[in-house]
């Protein structure tokens, strides 16, 4: 267990559905970033939030909205998705934004779209 | 454009034995960060070892182990001893504003 968990870890929905996802770390860290794992390509950086604000948004479809109600806190809102949105979604924490900082991961959540 | 290259999606090694994962990347940054990362099948994302590119010295933690050329862009994993407990995905990254990643080595550990 890194610190950083996400629910719920699979999730099947409808491309007409609304569901968020969640992210909580327990590391007091200032950090939170979304992720999108895809197979065999690199991790795609989706979000980044730093002290609650958003510092990055990699030109993420409007289908994806996150939320960052306080720095232990993430979520990603989700509606009218393509099947081609079905991956795995990563949450990470650092302790601050930048360079330097190591980030710790959660376990993900497994999105299948029909 | 920052990238990272694994040439090798797939690995095996027996137990015990030592095995070495490569990774190359490219950026015109000269400070930054690399990461080797560890998937097991749960899909927990382990941080493994991290070295620092202004520092020569290669980093290593237990088992693990970099070799860092800077010159070459080139920072290869070697595991020691390998145990059945490595299998695993392998992500090799570094950071200059963000975190970019390589599309992983699978290593697979026989008894």
């Amino acid at each position: 267990e890194t610190g950083v968990t996400q629910t719920p870890r699979h999730l099947v929905m409808g491309m007409t559905n609304k569901k968020s996802l969640k992210c909580e770390q327990h590391l007091g860290h200032n950090a939170m970033y979304w992720y999108k794992q895809s197979a065999k390509k690199p991790l795609e950086l989706m979000f980044v939030y730093s002290l609650e604000e958003r510092v990055e948004n990699n030109s993420v479809p409007s289908r994806f909205s996150p939320e960052c109600p306080n720095s232990s806190h993430l979520f990603l809102h989700l509606h009218t998705l393509q099947p081609e949105d079905s991956a795995l979604y990563l949450c990470a924490s650092s302790q601050d934004w930048g360079p330097r900082e190591t980030q710790y991961f959660g376990p993900g959540t497994r999105l299948l779209v029909l | 454009a920052q990238t990272v290259t694994q040439s090798q999606p797939e690995m095996s090694v027996q137990e015990a034995e030592t095995v070495t994962l490569s990774c190359t990347y490219d950026t015109s940054e000269n400070n930054y960060y690399l990461f080797w990362y560890k998937q097991p099948p749960s899909r927990q994302m382990i941080l493994v070892i991290r070295q620092e590119a202004y520092k020569q010295q290669n980093a290593t933690e237990n088992r693990f182990s970099v070799n860092f050329q800077k010159a070459a862009k080139s920072f290869s994993l070697k595991i020691s001893d390998s145990q059945l407990g490595d299998t695993a995905m392998y992500f090799c990254a570094f950071i200059t504003d963000k975190l970019i990643f390589g599309t992983g080595t699978r290593l697979q550990v026989f008894p």
